[in-house]
């Protein structure tokens, strides 16, 4: 099982839609966890952490569930400009320390 | 404030060959970290240099090495080089050691012909 798996797309959606984004990871004992965005063969650029209580910024609204080892993203009211890669992301100090990436989820945002 | 910087932009190598990319992270920062973004595989964590030392490795061969300068600039060797080394090499710094808040360099996009 991978450590961060997420759902590939592509999600093509029209300007003004509602998207989620979804995330499982398999490490219990990971202690953060993010949203990052990438643009086109760009370094990726961290978009929100990831609370229990949920966080919202924006349009963009993040939740994690500990239990179930569940993170999603959900953006509302969609601009062309979320048109992106949003990489789910993993913080463990186990074996040392990394960001574990998930492969991405790209969505294109169309008017 | 200047962010993450890495050289060169892109670089073009062929298999057996030595490649060498350089990072310097943000005023201030003491942890570099180096990762690997190749085509379907998403970004994998290559190695992380703290006041000079390796502390940590991602599941890569020997041939991936580095090392951190006393400037704390850094620098990614790949020695031997391969086809399926082509990828986006990406470093990043954070200002706490080992930090989960890690900022990213624009990259080295590196082709292995």
């Amino acid at each position: 099982r991978k450590e961060v798996e997420q759902d590939p797309g592509p999600f093509n959606v029209p300007e003004g839609a509602t998207v989620a984004f979804n995330c499982t990871y398999s490490n219990s004992a990971s202690q953060s966890f993010f949203w990052y965005r990438q643009d086109c063969r760009k370094e990726p650029k961290l978009l929100m952490s990831v609370y229990s209580s949920g966080n919202e910024d924006g349009r963009f609204t993040a939740q994690l569930n500990r239990a179930s080892q569940y993170i999603s993203l959900l953006i509302r009211d969609s601009k062309l400009s979320d048109s992106a890669t949003y990489l789910c992301v993993v913080y463990t100090t186990e074996a040392g320390t990394a960001l574990i990436f998930g492969k991405g989820t790209t969505l294109s945002v169309s008017s | 404030e200047a962010g993450v910087t890495q050289s060169p932009t892109h670089l073009i190598k062929t298999r057996g060959q030595q490649a060498t990319l350089r990072c310097s992270p943000i005023s201030g920062h003491t942890s570099v970290y180096w990762y690997q973004q190749a085509l379907g595989l998403g970004l994998q964590f290559l190695l992380w240099y703290d006041e000079g030392e390796e502390r940590n490795r991602g599941n890569f061969p020997p041939r991936f090495s580095g090392r951190q300068f006393p400037n704390y600039s850094s620098e990614l060797n790949v020695n031997a080089l391969e086809l399926e080394d082509s990828a986006l090499y990406l470093c990043a710094s954070s200002l706490v050691v080992g930090a989960d808040t890690q900022y990213f360099g624009p990259g080295t996009r590196l082709t292995v012909l």
